[in-house]
């Protein structure tokens, strides 16, 4: 079956640090790929998607690459700001008519000022 | 456009009572999703529903069901509830028919605590 591994937390960073949030999938077919973040109370929210191998997903100064060859989706920004405090999830959906999301475990990342 | 509106936020329930949490999706979405989020287990699906017929099934007990209506509402109804149901439970919509795409949005979720 589908599944998606991600880098177990937490992450503590200072503000302006570099974030990887590494994640690898095991699928059938072509998946589209997605991040999630979590905020404290709050529902999830989507970050940014890839569709298909190659594709770069980005938002807020977040990227992501669909890497088919190494089936992952390593979520990266440049400079993190203390408002990114939150937990973030790699999904897959597989496609097809079931539409059904796999998640990994969700990475807690914590930024100091 | 108004998101995904889950009700109640918050419930208190006793050992064998039975609960039933409400979703509505964005309008125009007929593809609605539940998931479990608890700290041990994380995001488990547990059923997806598309104009009113159940497509796709968890790994979860009989005691967890679900509906449809013909406005795409949705609710899930779970009976004789356990300790172990105490969980975040997370509505989603899209606007899937097939295939891929179509990205899910997230209801706040309903926070429920058995006690």
């Amino acid at each position: 079956g589908n599944s998606v591994t991600q880098m177990e937390g937490p992450v503590t960073l200072s503000e302006e640090a570099f974030l990887t949030i590494n994640c690898t999938y095991t699928a059938t077919g072509y998946p589209s790929l997605f991040w999630y973040v979590q905020y404290p109370g709050e529902g999830l929210q989507l970050l940014l998607k890839a569709t298909k191998a190659d594709d770069k997903g980005s938002n807020k100064g977040f990227e992501a690459t669909y890497r088919k060859e190494t089936t992952s989706f390593h979520l990266e920004k440049g400079s993190v700001q203390v408002s990114d405090s939150a937990v973030y999830f790699c999904a897959l959906d597989s496609g097809g008519s079931n539409y059904k999301l796999t998640f990994g475990k969700g990475t807690l990342l914590t930024v100091n000022p | 456009k108004a998101g995904v509106t889950q009700t109640p936020r918050y419930l208190i329930k006793t050992r064998g009572q039975q609960v039933t949490l409400s979703c509505s999706p964005i309008s125009g979405h007929r593809s609605v999703s539940w998931y479990q989020q608890t700290p041990g287990q994380g995001l488990q699906f547990l059923f997806e529903y598309f104009s009113e017929t159940q497509r796709n099934k968890g790994n979860f007990p009989g005691r967890f069901s679900g509906r449809q209506f013909s406005n795409s509402r949705s609710e899930m109804n779970v009976s004789t509830l356990e300790l172990g149901d105490s969980a975040l439970y997370l509505c989603a919509s899209s606007l899937r028919v097939q295939g891929a795409g179509g990205e899910a949005f997230f209801g706040q979720g309903t926070r429920l605590t058995v006690v």
